[in-house]
């Protein structure tokens, strides 16, 4: 069975300043996939970054990367020059895979990021 | 591009009550979730459809749920009867499996509340 554990329940960052949400996750799987969701207040689910098991690289979105550590199973989300609008509550997600393509989502219980100006 | 389209996002109904709640999935996309939020469970997975069929609805919660996707651009969820422990959040998601890397997009949810 697949898990994923955030250990931060809640994180605080000054405005401008980079964060770093923790996440690690279990599987047995070869392939999966390893998502990060933001939810505001406003409860949408939001994606906003993606990595694959068999990606070399880190993924990088805008001020958003992703820190893959395969051996050690983690996932943390980075958030470069944190801005107001980043307080939200922060998912990570584990997909499970087949032939390469991501269909189920188990989901960690969330951080909930606090930005102070 | 339009998202995942949910409606209604907000639905306060009396115990006992049909709920129907409905999902638009991103046009061409041939996977389609519901899933269910929660302060107590979190983020779980109800029922997953590929190319409108249920694969995996091993979440529903019992018979009173129901789910159909009658065509590719539309799904239903169902609660008959409802009760007050099926106040939550229900999301729609959608993905295009069959190819890698595929994200999945949720849409902004379904705010039930039942009395």
């Amino acid at each position: 069975a697949q898990k994923i554990t955030q250990t931060q329940p809640g994180m605080f960052v000054q405005e401008k300043e980079a964060v770093t949400l923790d996440c690690t996750y279990d599987t047995s799987d070869p392939s999966y996939g390893l998502f990060w969701y933001k939810q505001p207040s406003s409860g949408e689910m939001i994606f906003l970054i993606y990595q694959g098991s068999y990606d070399q690289q880190n993924a990088t979105e805008g001020r958003y990367s992703l820190n893959f550590q395969k051996a050690r199973k983690s996932a943390n989300l980075v958030i470069s020059a944190s801005q107001l609008g980043d307080s939200a509550m922060y998912f990570c997600a584990m997909s499970h895979n087949s032939g390469g393509s991501n269909y189920k989502l188990t989901f960690g219980k969330g951080t909930l990021l606090t930005v102070n100006p | 591009d339009a998202g995942v389209i949910q409606s209604p996002r907000h639905e306060v109904t009396e115990m006992g009550q049909e709920v129907t709640l409905r999902c638009k999935p991103i046009s061409g996309h041939n996977s389609l979730f519901w899933y269910r939020q929660t302060m107590m469970r979190g983020l779980e997975l109800l029922i997953y459809f590929n190319n409108n069929v249920p694969i995996d609805d091993s979440g529903m919660p019992e018979d009173r749920f129901s789910a159909k996707m009658p065509n590719a651009s539309f799904s239903t969820l169902k609660i008959q009867p409802s009760e007050p422990r099926d106040s939550a959040v229900y999301f729609c998601a959608s993905s295009l499996r069959g190819t890698s890397g595929n994200t999945i997009y949720f849409g902004e949810g379904s705010w039930l509340t039942v009395v």
